[in-house]
């Protein structure tokens, strides 16, 4: 089955500055990548997601690229903001309705005011 | 953005009740939802995927006796854990997945649930 590795756990930047998180998964099947931004006590939220027939998506300050070829892709956070404070999950799956995703780790994201 | 809610949000039980979790689509049909259990600073756990209509798909582990789910609708899905233990205190949520193409999943806002 998938598994799916995220790195770093923890992550703390001073305002402004970018972040960036990396995720690998083992399937080479998978097709559809998303990415969740939980707060502390809620439910987590779809913040962007990449398929696999492109290599890079963008929306306003979040980013996402994607290496097939190495199976990896990563979350790109510029001009952090202490509200972009949480946890981020990847998530990988094979693109059709009978598969689940396969989430990492998880990472803390903290912006220092 | 697609809308899932949950109900409750938080609830404490005695040990040995049974406790009943809805979750809900709100503007999309979901043929197909996921139960998940989350412990502190931890990833989510799947527990179960329910497609409307059938019975529901446990994962390893998970004892369906203990966690039964509903999904009646395509837009309703029932998590009851019976005869709650302190054990079974976590964080659950619930996810539905948006069957009209591209298949995004979208989260509940999760029930905080602690058995005394």
């Amino acid at each position: 089955g998938e598994n799916v590795e995220q790195h770093p756990s923890t992550l703390s930047v001073q305002e402004g500055d970018s972040a960036v998180i990396k995720c690998t998964y083992s399937d080479s099947a998978s097709n559809y990548f998303p990415w969740y931004k939980q707060e502390l006590g809620k439910g987590p939220q779809l913040i962007i997601d990449i398929r696999s027939n492109v290599g890079e998506k963008k929306d306003q300050r979040i980013a996402v690229t994607l290496n097939k070829t190495a199976k990896h892709f990563s979350l790109h956070i510029t001009e952090t903001q202490p509200e972009d404070s949480a946890v981020y999950f990847c998530a990988a799956r094979e693109n059709n309705a009978g598969n689940m995703l396969t989430f990492g780790g998880g990472t803390r994201l903290m912006v220092k005011p | 953005g697609a809308v899932v809610s949950q109900h409750p949000s938080r609830v404490i039980c005695k040990s040995g009740t049974s406790v009943k979790i809805e979750c809900r689509s709100l503007d999309f049909q979901a043929t197909t939802m996921f139960w998940y259990r989350q412990f502190p600073k931890k990833s989510l756990m799947l527990m179960a995927t329910s497609n409307e209509g059938s019975k529901a798909t446990y994962e390893q582990g998970v004892e369906k006796d203990k966690f039964l789910i509903n999904h009646a609708s395509l837009t309703l899905s029932t998590l009851t854990v019976t005869s709650a233990h302190p054990e079974d205190s976590s964080f659950y949520i619930c996810s539905a997945r948006d069957s009209r193409g591209g298949y995004e999943q979208f989260f509940g806002p999760g029930t905080r649930l602690t058995v005394l």
